[in-house]
Order: structure tokens, then sequence, then C-alpha cells
């Protein structure tokens, strides 16, 4: 079966960082995703890990373990902007048809 | 700049209507997907297509159907709308190998009265 879990809201000062979790269990594994979704608006790509530690790109940087079907979004430096969804998504072999399987989703609410 | 549109922003259906949900690309994509988007459930998948004319069904297909006539499109039919089908319907794109990235679609608002 497929499983995503990641929390369903979190909230944090401007200017902090955050660590938004995502654990999974899926039948394979090609890869996970993050992406961050506005209100109103359409998912867009932030990360793609599929090997083991981090990925830093900017304030945002992705974190692997696949042994432990792990994975974490961290923001620095928080904005009021990055109030959004985050949006993890597992890539399950599927001949590279990069089919994703999502959690639900985390609300983050970034106040002042 | 990249795209991936949407017929319909907002669309309102009676039920048993057979409703359309078109879907364009224009980055030549291989591969196109329709999910549906549920408070608290997250982004599922329904249907997916890899190739013209080549659909997959992902995990919630029931009641839906699916049509990819050319690269660039790739529609969703409820055949029988149903309220439990209202929604919001995001549809995305991505071309082949790994790790390449889903565009999305702003998304369809569908309600089944």
């Amino acid at each position: 079966g497929q499983n995503i879990d990641q929390p369903t809201e979190m909230t944090a000062t401007e200017g902090a960082i955050v660590q938004i979790n995502c654990t999974y269990q899926t039948s394979g594994f090609n890869g996970l995703f993050w992406y961050q979704q506005h209100a109103g608006e359409a998912p867009t790509f932030l990360s793609y890990n599929v090997l083991d530690g981090l990925e830093e790109k900017g304030r945002f940087s992705s974190f692997l373990s696949r042994s432990k079907g792990y994975s974490y979004l961290l923001l620095k430096e928080l904005q009021m902007k990055d109030s959004a969804s985050y949006l993890c998504a597992v890539t399950p072999w599927s001949g590279g048809y990069n089919k994703l399987i999502f959690g639900a989703g985390t609300r983050l609410a970034v106040h002042p | 700049d990249v795209k991936v549109t949407q017929s319909s922003r907002y669309l309102v259906k009676r039920t048993g209507e057979k409703v359309f949900l078109e879907c364009v690309q224009d980055m030549d994509h291989e591969n196109m997907f329709w999910y549906r988007q549920d408070p608290g459930l997250g982004l599922r998948l329904i249907y997916f297509s890899y190739d013209v004319k080549m659909k997959e069904k992902g995990d919630i297909p029931e009641g839906y159907s699916v049509s990819r006539e050319k690269k660039e499109r790739f529609s969703l039919i409820l055949e029988s709308a149903s309220t439990n089908q209202t929604s919001m319907y995001l549809c995305a794109s991505s071309s082949q190998g790994s790790g390449t990235e889903a565009f999305f679609g702003q998304g369809t608002r569908l309600t089944v009265v």
C-alpha cells in the first residue's frame, strides 16, 4: 500500500526556522518531491531528493533518509509569503511515468 | 513561460450530467495526470497518461474516464456527475525520466448540485 504522513498544520514566526516532516511507506521508491501551494493556486515545485542527504536551495533545504522512509523540508529566515501548504509527494517506480503519490499537505502559517 | 491550462476555473453542474474537464499543456510533455484535491485528503490521482491514447488508472478512477487523442490535451470525463465528485480538480504534466517536476494547472473547482 501507499502511505504518506505529514503534520496537518504548523505555525512559525517571521524570521525563524521551521522543519516540516514527511514519512512514507510506498511500494517502490524513485524519489521524493516537495511542492508549495498558496491558497487558491497551483502547486509549484520546490525540491527533489532521490539519494540520502541534504539538498540546499537558497532558504529552502530538503533531506531524505531512504532507510527510514523519512524526509523533511527546512525553511530558514521565514517570510510572510511562505505561508502556504507544503506537499510531500513520492514517486513509486513506474517506468518513468513520474506518477506522484501525495501526502495530505502541511498548512504553514507565518506570523509577524 | 511553461503552461498547463485548464479550460474552466469554476463549474457548477447538476447530478447526472456528463461533465468534461479539459487540460492543455504547451511543453511537449509525455506524461499527463488528473488529480482531485479535497481538504484533509490532499491530492489523489484519478488517471494518468504516458502517451497519446494510453491511459492508466490511478488510485480513485471510479466514476471517471479520460481521453488523450493529442499529446498536448488530456480530458477528464465524469460520466454521470454525483455530489461526491464536488472537488478541486488539478491537471499536471511532466516529461519522461526520473526526477522531472510536474507542472500543474490552476485547477477547476467543480460543484455538483
